[in-house]
């Protein structure tokens, strides 16, 4: 019931094209949803998240989407870049039992100029 | 404002061996948690720190332990190494574990031969 299931493993992306990764989530308890990109030899830096009291939230070129019903959430990057080539984590966390992060399992984004 | 820092980079083992890792978390942030990255497992919980209590475990055996500090820097502590132990070990800082985000630092890589 911990898990988070992340899709797809990897994705290739033309310049100026939009980039959709969707996430899937069983625990209800969950109620803190972040993403977060990866660059090769770095740590994981943190893009944007959501709580469920709202269906979407938008940063720049990035929005998340939220389906509480679905249990299911999705990160769009519109107008992608090749600078956005980076493996991305969906995660969940209950934020009353402290931040323990569950991460799926990585998508590899390739944007091709 | 400083980031998240690791100590180590890098570090070469051998089996039986045992090795102590340093996080230092962002000023004024007093929940660490560390996370072990690997290819087939992807990002791991291992445990979270919250004035100097462990609060958090995650599946790990017992030869994976911390502490943390009262200055709120942590470190982490495996014995008897195995050669899956070989991982990227990341910690995370928040505010405090309820007050996310959640920054991670570059990580420690961790070999062993």
């Amino acid at each position: 019931q911990q898990q988070v299931k992340q899709s797809p493993q990897s994705l290739i992306v033309q310049k100026g094209g939009i980039s959709i990764i969707n996430c899937a989530y069983e625990n209800t308890a969950f109620d803190y949803f972040p993403w977060y990109q990866q660059f090769p030899g770095k740590g994981p830096a943190l893009l944007i998240a959501i709580r469920p009291d709202v269906s979407e939230k938008k940063e720049g070129r990035f929005t998340i989407s939220f389906n509480k019903s679905a249990k299911q959430f999705s990160l769009h990057i519109m107008d992608s870049q090749p600078g956005d080539s980076a493996t991305y984590f969906c995660a969940a966390m209950s934020e009353t039992s402290g931040s323990r992060l569950t991460f799926g399992e990585g998508t590899q984004l390739t944007v091709n100029p | 404002k400083a980031g998240v820092t690791q100590t180590p980079r890098y570090l070469i083992k051998t089996r039986g061996q045992q090795v102590t890792l340093s996080c230092s978390p962002i000023s004024g942030h007093r929940s660490v948690s560390w996370y072990q990255q690997t290819p087939g497992q992807g990002l791991q919980f291992l445990f979270e720190y919250f004035s100097e209590t462990q609060r958090n475990k995650g599946n790990f055996p017992g030869r994976f332990s911390g502490r943390q500090f009262s200055n709120s820097r942590s470190e982490m502590n495996v014995s008897t190494l195995e050669l899956g132990d070989s991982a990227l070990y990341l910690c995370a800082s928040s505010l405090t574990p309820s007050n996310q985000p959640q920054h991670f630092g570059d990580g420690t890589r961790l070999s062993i031969l």
